[in-house]
């Protein structure tokens, strides 16, 4: 099974900040790597596909980069409804594993 | 609008079984590849099982492979998840999911709410 490890685990951040989650994979994954947003009790989002690519309807302040094994999420400047829990997940081999998850939270 | 809804969670003894259900509107269900996903309290997301459109193809996680069987209704537009042998470690809240149909990866694009799961005894 392929593993993903993100980084930092939690972060502290204010409104207007620029925050990076980084995501990395134990093998090669090439771009076969989406972004997820989860907030307590809601469904969880998607935000980014195919490392780099933004769903419909997500802000442009966010964006994905990244190919092989390592692949970061950027927030540009972060919005008080961007405190959540973001998760990387590969699709390159089944099972689908996902990133133990980044909990962003207020400074 | 694109909506999942998940039912069937609730308490469950340990080596008990369950049927959890997922009805699907505002798309083309039979089109789409569904899966279900779950989260254990105070853990992360955990893939579970997918199911393709037609069920031509199905693959488990290791940790419910014999134990869990995922299925479909296209005619319902209905997504199942049937749990046996269910143990503490089920404990989850279990979350449909429609995978995108994108051919450059396999990414979840609609999320049901998620119904609860608890086994104990």
């Amino acid at each position: 099974d392929i593993q993903m490890t993100q980084s930092p685990s939690s972060l502290s951040a204010s409104v207007g900040d620029r925050v990076t989650i980084t995501c990395r994979a134990s093998q090669n994954i090439a771009i076969y790597l989406n972004w997820y947003q989860h907030k307590p009790g809601k469904a969880p989002q998607l935000l980014m596909y195919a490392a780099s690519s933004m769903q419909s309807g997500v802000p442009s302040r966010f964006s994905g980069s990244g190919s092989g094994t390592d692949f970061t999420l950027t927030i540009s400047s972060l919005q008080p409804e961007d405190f959540a829990t973001y998760y990387c997940q590969q699709s390159y081999s089944i099972p689908w594993t996902f990133g133990q998850g980044t909990k962003v939270e207020i400074k | 609008e694109v909506q999942l809804l998940e039912s069937g969670g609730g308490l469950v003894k340990p080596g008990g079984s369950l049927r959890l259900s997922c009805v699907a509107s505002g798309f083309t269900f039979s089109s789409y590849s569904m899966n279900w996903v779950r989260q254990a309290p105070g853990k992360g997301l955990e893939w579970v099982s997918s199911i393709s459109s037609s069920s031509n193809y199905i693959y488990y996680a290791d940790p419910v492979k014999g134990r869990f069987t995922i299925s479909r209704d296209n005619a319902k537009n209905s997504l199942y998840l049937h749990m046996n042998s269910l143990t503490a470690e089920d404990t989850a809240v279990y979350y449909c999911a429609r995978a995108s149909g994108r051919t450059v990866t396999t990414d979840f694009d609609y999320w049901g709410q998620g119904t609860l799961v608890t086994v104990s005894s």
